[in-house]
């Protein structure tokens, strides 16, 4: 069964530090997301990518963060100059459509020290 | 997003009990989604609702969509040890893209 795949699984970062987070979601597919989760909390939205452009965005999506769709099979989060609050898992999901069910990814777990 | 409101926040029951939980929320969703989360995983999917009154079943599992749109219920009919998690509702809120969260229900079972 399809699935979406994330790498790494585990990303250890000094704070101030540029980190790439990689996913590829699943093959036929036409909607990409990103998701964090704070240790012991709830899932939250970051942003939304269709069509080559980001078409949602959250309030914790600020100028230091980034998406790109760089070839026909990855999606990926660019965090520039990490600060310790984002710590987190961070999720990545794909639907084949606007408002369909999303299915997620097993997350990468950024530690920022 | 709007804050959904999920309960309880977390249930201890036996194995073979049936299970309910809830989610409210104060605006219309257009749908509602429930997804379990094991330790350290993602959330995988459930159950996905799209109509308000639909009546939607997997496995042990049942779900709601409320008449009104605004919530939503997850039943896991005699349990098993491997239900235990974190149950989450999710749901997007008019046309958008954002799925929205409910805080999860922490489900443990005792065989």
């Amino acid at each position: 069964e399809p699935e979406v795949t994330q790498t790494p699984s585990h990303q250890v970062t000094q704070m101030g530090q540029e980190v790439i987070l990689r996913c590829v979601p699943i093959s036929n597919h036409l909607y990409f997301y990103w998701y964090r989760q704070i240790l012991g909390q709830k899932v939250e939205f970051l942003v939304s990518f269709y069509n080559n452009e980001i078409s949602e965005k959250s309030e914790i999506f600020d100028d230091q963060f980034s998406v790109e769709r760089p070839d026909g099979s990855n999606f990926t989060l660019k965090i520039r100059s990490t600060k310790l609050e984002d710590s987190a898992m961070y999720f990545c999901a794909s639907s084949q459509g606007l408002a369909f069910e999303q299915f997620f990814g097993p997350g990468t777990r950024l530690t920022v020290l | 997003g709007q804050q959904l409101n999920q309960s309880p926040q977390s249930m201890f029951i036996q194995e073979g009990e049936d299970v309910s939980m809830n989610c409210t929320s104060s605006s219309i969703f257009n749908t509602w989604l429930w997804y379990k989360q094991d330790p350290g995983e993602g959330p995988v999917l459930l159950i996905a609702l799209y109509k308000a009154g639909e009546l939607t079943s997997n496995g042990r599992l049942t779900a709601q969509f409320g008449i009104t749109r605004k919530d939503s219920f997850l039943n896991i009919s005699a349990s098993i040890p491997s239900d235990v998690g974190i149950y989450f509702c999710a749901g997007h809120e008019n046309s958008g893209y954002a799925l929205n969260f409910g805080k999860g229900t922490s489900l443990l079972v005792t065989p």
